[in-house]
């Protein structure tokens, strides 16, 4: 049990363009999700917080205009990265909760390369 | 600033030993524990969590909370190489909120 995915696995794409990433948890119910990136060798930095059906809660330093999040539905959140440059690029890992647990699951990461 | 610190290592233990990986916190208020496993190139993986003074154990692993002093260590015993990866300590940060606070993780390395 527990299992998140997120989709794609690894993405190209060139400067200027938006790039969508995909976070479902495929056997329960999220409540909330989070985004985080991580930089070659360094540990987890969280962007964001997601709650389904509100607005996500960014960390500070993190734009909420090019890092645009969406939790449409109990089992999927998006993140969208706007305007891609190559400081984008990154490993970008999503993590849920099961309702009521404090426990994080995370997805399997999206590796961005933006050229 | 809330923190967590860890050793980063690299710590390396032969095939069979005891590996002890260690992590401090700064917030008191804080209530959950968490220990992860991430392979190079991976996402982190749930190996343990603890919320109550003393030790858990689960396998080859243990979990150990000492909330007086603020640290939270993990023990693995009959090691392997397989074993070899980082090994992130994460914090909940309390009030009523489920985010985490990472460590910026310990690498071990398991020799054969």
């Amino acid at each position: 049990g527990a299992v998140v995915s997120q989709h794609p696995s690894r993405v190209i794409c060139k400067s200027g363009t938006s790039v969508k990433i995909e976070c479902r948890s495929l056997d329960f119910q999220a409540t909330t999700m989070f985004w985080y990136r991580q930089f070659p060798k360094k540990s987890l930095m969280l962007m964001a917080t997601s709650n389904e059906g509100s607005k996500a809660t960014y960390e500070q330093g993190v734009e909420k205009d090019k890092f645009l999040i969406n939790h449409a539905s109990l089992t999927l959140s998006t993140l969208t990265v706007t305007s891609a440059h190559p400081e984008d690029s990154s490993f970008y890992i999503c993590s849920a909760s099961i309702q009521g647990g404090p426990e994080q699951y995370f997805g399997p990461g999206t590796r961005l390369t933006v050229t | 600033q809330k923190e967590v610190e860890q050793n980063s290592g690299p710590l390396s233990v032969p095939e069979g030993a005891i590996a002890s990986l260690n992590c401090t916190y700064s917030d008191r208020v804080s209530q959950s524990f968490f220990w992860y496993r991430q392979y190079s190139g991976k996402s982190p993986e749930l190996i343990m969590s603890i919320y109550s003074n003393g030790d858990k154990e689960d396998g080859r692993f243990t979990a150990q909370l000492n909330k007086a002093s603020q640290y939270v260590s993990l023990l693995i015993r009959d090691s392997q190489p397989s074993d070899s990866a980082t090994y992130l300590c994460a914090v909940n940060g309390g009030s009523g909120t489920y985010k985490y606070i990472f460590g910026t993780g310990t690498r071990l390395k398991v020799l054969a």
